[in-house]
């Protein structure tokens, strides 16, 4: 079965550009999340959905970020624009939702790292 | 606020021994669950195992094995007999029953197995 797949790998941009990550969750997760990944901040959650329903995104640094889930198969987050502070690896994870608060596990992709110049 | 310390930034052992990760965790609901989750070099996290706040049996897998502790709010993660293979950093994290979906990850530990 395959696991959950974001692309790119890796980026790499210039200040004031636009990024677009991009996120397939596994086949029949119904929740899906990004996280974003630095030394200094650890693993943060950024947003998440339940049902293509975003649920929580306090954990959005700004509004130079947005993610949408147009199905149950797609998800996208974007930068724009893009500074060097973003630079940090970026995860997305699914899961299969039942209940809010079921403790379900989370699949996590491989990850996008990504370089702003 | 919930929290999860992970107070050990980085340990190193040699192959064959036996180490043991410490989680300490912070709520104030008594229904959580707790997770330990291998961030091996190629990047990607695995999860590893799920504790239910009810549950306070240890667990073994193989070589892993988990002491969860609601006394003292800790559940430490051991390795036995490590091997090179099981270098990564180790991830505890916490999430709360029948509220949310978000899980919160400690810092993690960055485990060195040298040969």
């Amino acid at each position: 079965d395959a696991g959950v797949i974001q692309s790119p790998r890796h980026e790499v941009t210039e200040m004031g550009q636009e990024v677009t990550l991009r996120c397939k969750p596994i086949s029949g997760h119904n929740s899906l999340f990004w996280y974003r990944q630095t030394m200094m901040r650890g693993l943060e959650l950024l947003i998440y959905f339940n049902n293509n329903v975003p649920i929580d995104d306090s954990g959005m640094p700004e509004d130079r970020f947005s993610a949408k889930m147009p199905n149950a198969s797609f998800s996208t987050l974007k930068i724009q624009p893009s500074e060097p502070r973003d630079s940090a690896v970026y995860f997305c994870a699914s899961s299969r939702y039942r209940t809010s608060g079921s403790g379900n596990e989370q699949f996590f992709g491989p990850g996008t790292r990504l370089t702003v110049l | 606020a919930q929290k999860v310390t992970q107070a050990q930034t980085e340990i190193s052992v040699v192959e064959k021994e036996d180490v043991t990760l410490d989680c300490v965790y912070e709520t104030r609901d008594t229904t959580y669950y707790l997770f330990w989750y291998k961030q091996p070099p190629s990047g990607e996290l695995v999860f590893l195992i799920r504790r239910n706040s009810f549950d306070e049996q240890n667990e073994i897998s193989g070589r892993y094995s988990w002491n969860f502790q609601k006394s003292t709010s800790s559940f430490n993660f051991t390795i036995t007999a490590s091997q090179v293979v099981d270098s990564a950093v180790y991830f505890c994290a916490l999430s709360l029953m029948n509220r949310d979906d978000k899980i919160i990850f400690g810092k993690g530990t960055r485990l060195h197995i040298l040969p």
